[in-house]
């Protein structure tokens, strides 16, 4: 079974500008999540997604939002980039949501904002 | 609200020696709680996770964990070090407040350097 996939892998960007990056959960799964990993913050939570609803949301401002997609492919846009924003993205899926289920984490994404 | 606190941002330990990396959290409703391991460049990967039931549950690749609710404690070990576990490690707690929404909060990490 394929894992999580996450493009790109890479990204620079230069301040604002904005981005999208994408996700693809592991088959079957209906949940996609998304964090952002930093030195110092360490890992936050930014939303979740459920069958094409956002379910829950971090604390983040208005600049960072997401949609599910029928196929429960996942995209987070950030706009009008600050420097930061320059951090792992990760995405992360699971059958049922964020309870007592396992996420499966991708790679993730490095944005560099210039 | 809940948190998590991972006691020591840099364990150092010898090839075979014990591994204790330490992780309490508080949560005002029975949580359910995750170690992750993130090698460079990677993901995270589960190495073990507890629901309810046993309090001692084991991982992958030879680790363990307690759950011990009177000191909300969830501490990871190893008997014996192996280089290969060289990493940085994830203490998480999910829970919600109500429904069904939960979210996942994670610890600040532990880096574990495993010396020869």
């Amino acid at each position: 079974k394929a894992g999580v996939t996450q493009t790109p892998r890479y990204l620079i960007k230069t301040r604002g500008q904005q981005v999208t990056l994408s996700c693809s959960p592991i088959s079957g799964h209906r949940s996609v999540s998304w964090y952002q990993q930093t030195p110092g913050q360490g890992l936050q939570f930014l939303f979740e997604y459920f069958s094409e609803t956002q379910r829950n949301k971090g604390n983040f401002p208005g600049r960072f939002s997401g949609r599910q997609f029928s196929n429960s492919r996942s995209e987070m846009n950030v706009s009008t980039l600050e420097l930061g924003d320059s951090a792992l993205y990760l995405c992360a899926s699971s059958l049922a949501g964020t309870g007592k289920h396992e996420q499966f984490f991708g790679p993730g994404t490095r944005l560099t904002v210039l | 609200a809940q948190s998590v606190t991972q006691l020591g941002s840099h364990v150092s330990v010898s090839e075979g020696a014990l591994v204790l990396l330490r992780c309490n959290y508080s949560s005002s409703v029975p949580p359910y709680l995750f170690w992750y391991v993130q090698y460079p460049n990677q993901g995270l990967q589960l190495l073990l996770k507890y629901t309810t039931g046993a309090t001692l549950v084991k991982g992958i690749n030879g680790f363990e964990a307690e759950f011990k609710k009177s000191e909300t404690s969830f501490h990871l070990t190893k008997p014996s070090a192996h280089m290969s576990d060289a990493a940085e490690y994830f203490c998480a707690v999910s829970s919600n407040s109500g429904g069904s929404n939960y979210k996942l909060t994670f610890g600040k990490g532990t880096l574990l350097t495993v010396n020869p």
